[in-house]
């Protein structure tokens, strides 16, 4: 069975500072990831996603991130983070082929200080 | 706005009661998601349609809980009887069928059940 691993339930950043969030999976076969963000009374929002090709994935709001197959990971990273970023993101795994379900990890809440 | 919409906001209920919600999902998409988030947790899967077929059911959807998409555009889900343990957030998604491949999933607001 598929599952996600997001082993930060909370973190805390300055302004400013870089920032990396971590994603472990475990899937049978080449899956598809994501990190979505969610910010309070906002639906979830696709931040960036990985199919295959390059592993360093750029997406929006300025996040990357980078899949090694080798660790199961699938970390979000950004260079300086600004105080409206402060949301909790999710990292998910979603089948090669049919393109259904999605298994999310547990979140990662993330704080910025000013 | 042409998003993904879901009434009501919030709902309170008491223990026993029935509740019913409504997904309206972006016009052209022909797949439509449930999944329930508890408070800690990322979304989990209910359950999902192409058209008006439901397609796959995860285990967390008892009997209690029934959705439909009866013409293939909105979606309800209706829980009987709640419980405590039934409340949380109910997200809605809905993408257009992929071929080969995945096709993204734009999520709702959701819809906050309090269970009391």
């Amino acid at each position: 069975a598929q599952s996600v691993t997001q082993p930060d339930i909370h973190i805390t950043v300055s302004e400013g500072a870089s920032l990396e969030l971590r994603c472990n999976y475990s899937y049978g076969a080449t899956p598809y990831l994501f990190w979505y963000v969610q910010s309070p009374g906002q639906g979830l929002q696709l931040l960036l996603k990985y199919f295959s090709g390059d592993t360093l994935v750029q997406g929006i709001k300025g996040f990357e991130a980078e899949f090694k197959r080798s660790q199961s990971s699938f970390n979000l990273r950004k260079p300086s983070v600004h105080w409206s970023d402060a949301a909790e993101y999710f990292c998910a795994v979603g089948p090669f082929l049919g393109g259904n379900k999605l298994t999310f990890g547990t979140g990662t809440q993330l704080k910025v200080e000013l | 706005d042409t998003g993904v919409s879901q009434n009501p906001r919030h709902k309170i209920t008491k223990r026993g009661q029935n509740v019913t919600f409504r997904c309206d999902p972006i016009s052209e998409h022909n797949r439509l998601y449930w999944y329930r988030q508890t408070l800690g947790q990322g979304p989990e899967f209910l359950t999902y349609f192409q058209n008006e077929a439901q397609l796959e059911k995860s285990r967390l959807l008892s009997d209690r809980f029934s959705a439909e998409r009866p013409k293939g555009s909105f979606s309800t889900l209706e829980i009987q009887r709640t419980e405590q343990g039934d409340s949380a957030m109910y997200l809605c998604a809905s993408s257009s069928a992929p071929g080969l491949g995945y096709n993204e999933q734009f999520f709702g607001p959701g819809t906050r059940l309090t269970v009391l």
